[in-house]
């Protein structure tokens, strides 16, 4: 069964201020997609990453996926409280499903 | 409405009750996932439907756990005489395939007293 451990489980930081946070699987990923889920709602897609290596940036949030493709970085830069949420990795080859992580608790405050 | 809806929102129940939960995914997709999710945590896979095949029921905890999907679309869960550790919020999503982005709705809240 794949385990995807994601790291820091809580991170509570100032306005400005940049970060990363981590996820890491037990084994090789399919495709690895990024979400993120704010409080009273559902998780929403922010990328998908399917090669090795591969690099992509939405706004301030830059997503690196490891070579071996067993690992996976979310950097965000001068975060603001609107990046508040709870960001998930989710592997896509379980077949019918999406593997969750454990999640990443992120507080932006002022 | 565009998106995936849930309902209830919120439902609290006394142990060994039965609950519905339902769930109205977005017109076209024809894949849909029901997850639970403890507080702040991940989610942990539950029961999957695609088209007219037999649903993948592969993460249902319990034999008191069981869902359906009604025409290709709407699907209820259903949690039979409900026990304490039931109580999280159930997220459900839909997709126009399996590997495809998934589109969840906001939730219904179970708590079990």
């Amino acid at each position: 069964t794949q385990l995807l451990e994601q790291s820091p489980q809580f991170l509570s930081i100032q306005e400005g201020e940049n970060l990363t946070v981590y996820c890491n699987s037990s084994s090789v990923f399919s495709s690895l997609q990024w979400y993120r889920q704010e409080p009273g709602e559902g998780p929403v897609l922010l990328v998908t990453v399917v090669t090795g290596g591969e690099v992509k940036k939405l706004k301030r949030l830059t997503f690196q996926f490891g070579d071996a493709r067993k690992d996976s970085s979310l950097h965000i830069t001068a975060a603001q409280p609107g990046d508040t949420g709870l960001y998930l990795c989710a592997d896509t080859g379980g077949g019918n499903k999406l593997t969750f992580g454990t999640g990443t608790q992120l507080k932006v405050e002022l | 409405g565009a998106g995936v809806s849930q309902s209830p929102s919120n439902k609290v129940t006394e142990k060994g009750k039965d609950v519905e939960l339902r769930c109205d995914p977005i017109s076209g997709h024809t894949a849909l996932y029901w997850y639970r999710q403890s507080l702040g945590q991940g989610l942990e896979f539950l029961i999957y439907f695609q088209g007219n095949s037999a649903p993948d029921k592969s993460g249902l905890p319990s034999d008191r756990f069981s869902a359906e999907r009604t025409g290709g679309s709407v699907s209820t869960l259903t949690i039979q005489r409900t026990q304490q550790e039931d109580s999280a919020v159930y997220l459900c999503a839909s997709s126009l395939g399996v590997g495809r982005e998934l589109f969840f709705g906001e939730g219904s809240r179970l708590t079990v007293l």
